[in-house]
């Protein structure tokens, strides 16, 4: 079972606020990071798929870099509002099957107002 | 509206019994697969399957059993075998196609009585 590990666990912030977090993977065999958003009562909602070391991916607020040498993925918020208030989620694919997908356990962001 | 569909939400299984979860997709995707999540873990991989009439075991196969008789439908069985089933369990379909993001059920909660 290969290791997907994110960091912080939780995550307060103000309105406003930006913020970032951090997922560290195997950076052997690398094939690509995915990031999820996971609202609650929903289900996870795809952000990002990223595969080349270099990487930066952009939607609205939410950006995520990519460095497969070292094994980490950031995600940043810009201008935190209480709608980012999610779960956010990483999965790593290898070479061996890029169909199976390792998860993390997941940043816990809450914005308040 | 194309998704997937998991039934039922909240799921209560005595000891000793034989569950059945339920996930069908209307997305085309060949490949479907179940996750269970338990609190501070990331989502573990149960079993997958890319075509139908096939599937593999993920990291923590015992004590369940699926079935691909059709493509649209993946259930997953709970057996008693499985001795700390209570957990939450998601379904998640994707395109057999490098790069693509898996995409999820609203997932089902499964307590012992």
């Amino acid at each position: 079972i290969l290791n997907v590990e994110q960091s912080p666990q939780s995550l307060h912030v103000q309105e406003g606020d930006s913020t970032n977090f951090t997922c560290s993977f195997p950076s052997s065999n690398f094939y690509a990071l995915h990031w999820y958003r996971w609202e609650t009562a929903k289900s996870p909602e795809a952000l990002f798929v990223m595969t080349l070391n270099g990487d930066e991916k952009k939607k609205g607020r939410i950006s995520a870099t990519l460095n497969t040498k070292e094994g980490y993925s950031y995600l940043y918020i810009k201008g935190s509002q209480p709608e980012d208030s999610a779960t956010y989620l990483c999965a790593f694919s290898s070479l061996d099957n890029f169909n199976k997908f390792y998860f993390g356990s997941g940043t816990k962001l809450n914005v308040k107002p | 509206d194309g998704g997937i569909t998991q039934s039922p939400k909240y799921l209560f299984r005595k000891e000793g019994q034989n569950v059945t979860l339920s996930c069908e997709q209307n997305l085309n995707h060949d490949a479907m697969y179940w996750y269970r999540q338990d609190p501070g873990q990331g989502l573990r991989l149960i079993y997958y399957s890319q075509i139908v009439n096939d599937f593999q075991k993920g990291d923590i196969a015992e004590g369940y059993s699926v079935s691909r008789e059709k493509k649209e439908s993946f259930p997953l069985t709970v057996t008693s075998a499985q001795k700390n089933p209570t957990a939450f369990y998601l379904c998640a379909s994707s395109i057999v196609e490098s790069n693509q993001p898996q995409h999820f059920g609203d997932g089902t909660r499964l307590s012992i009585l």
